[in-house]
């Protein structure tokens, strides 16, 4: 347990579904970050939040809508994916301004796109 | 740009083979390093990390990363692997901002 909870664990949703990854934190934590993991490419940033104000998009695709409405929780709206966007998302936090800290990662939602 | 580069892409090692993994990154600033580790079905978890001081660097489980500022390079290192070291490991650089860039990973498999 790592104090980052992501469900659900599995989603299986056909492309024109519309649906919405959910991450909480309990680690007292001021930013958050949503990764892609898709087999043999690094860990890919797509969004950073960062006291709930979003400081990064990596040129990800508007069919992936990320909203955090407080620190401590993160979603990912997800609406007419294309079966390339199965992978593994993960949810991140750390403490944003401080010094040697590290991040905390949730166990990830498998998404397959159908 | 920030990347990182991990060499192995697939490992294979017999128990109490020595590990050695490369990672070498390419960031315009103060860097800080990490390893982390994803074992079958579980999260990513922190292997060790390099912010400033000692290069030689000691984690969990044994494990060990040197940090060579004049190589930009931070491998991983592991005297003798154990069959519970079947994994995937991930190095990564993040900056001042905390934000992480990974590399493509490196999947290990011990046979016992």
């Amino acid at each position: 347990e790592t104090g980052v909870t992501q469900t659900p664990r599995h989603l299986v949703m056909g492309m024109t579904n519309k649906k919405s990854l959910k991450c909480e934190q309990h680690l007292g934590h001021n930013a958050m970050y949503w990764y892609k993991q898709s087999a043999k490419k690094p860990l890919e940033l797509m969004f950073v939040y960062s006291l709930e104000e979003r400081v990064e998009n990596n040129s990800v695709p508007s069919r992936f809508s990320p909203e955090c409405p407080n620190s401590s929780h993160l979603f990912l709206h997800l609406h007419t994916l294309q079966p390339e966007d199965s992978a593994l998302y993960l949810c991140a936090s750390s403490q944003d301004g401080q010094e040697n800290t590290e991040a905390f990662f949730g166990q990830g939602t498998r998404l397959t796109v159908v | 740009a920030q990347s990182v580069s991990q060499h192995n892409h697939h490992v294979i090692l017999s128990e109490a083979a020595s590990l050695e993994l490369g990672c070498n990154y390419s960031y315009g600033g103060t860097v800080n390093l990490f390893w982390y580790v994803q074992y079958p079905g579980q999260h990513l978890q922190l292997l060790l990390k390099y912010f400033s001081g000692d290069p030689l660097v000691k984690g969990i489980k044994g494990f060990e990363a040197e940090f060579i500022k004049s190589k930009f390079s931070f491998n991983l290192r592991k005297p003798s692997v154990q069959w519970s070291d079947t994994a995937e490991y991930f190095c990564a650089v993040g900056g001042a901002t905390n934000k992480l860039i990974f590399g493509t990973g490196t999947l290990l498999a011990v046979q016992p």
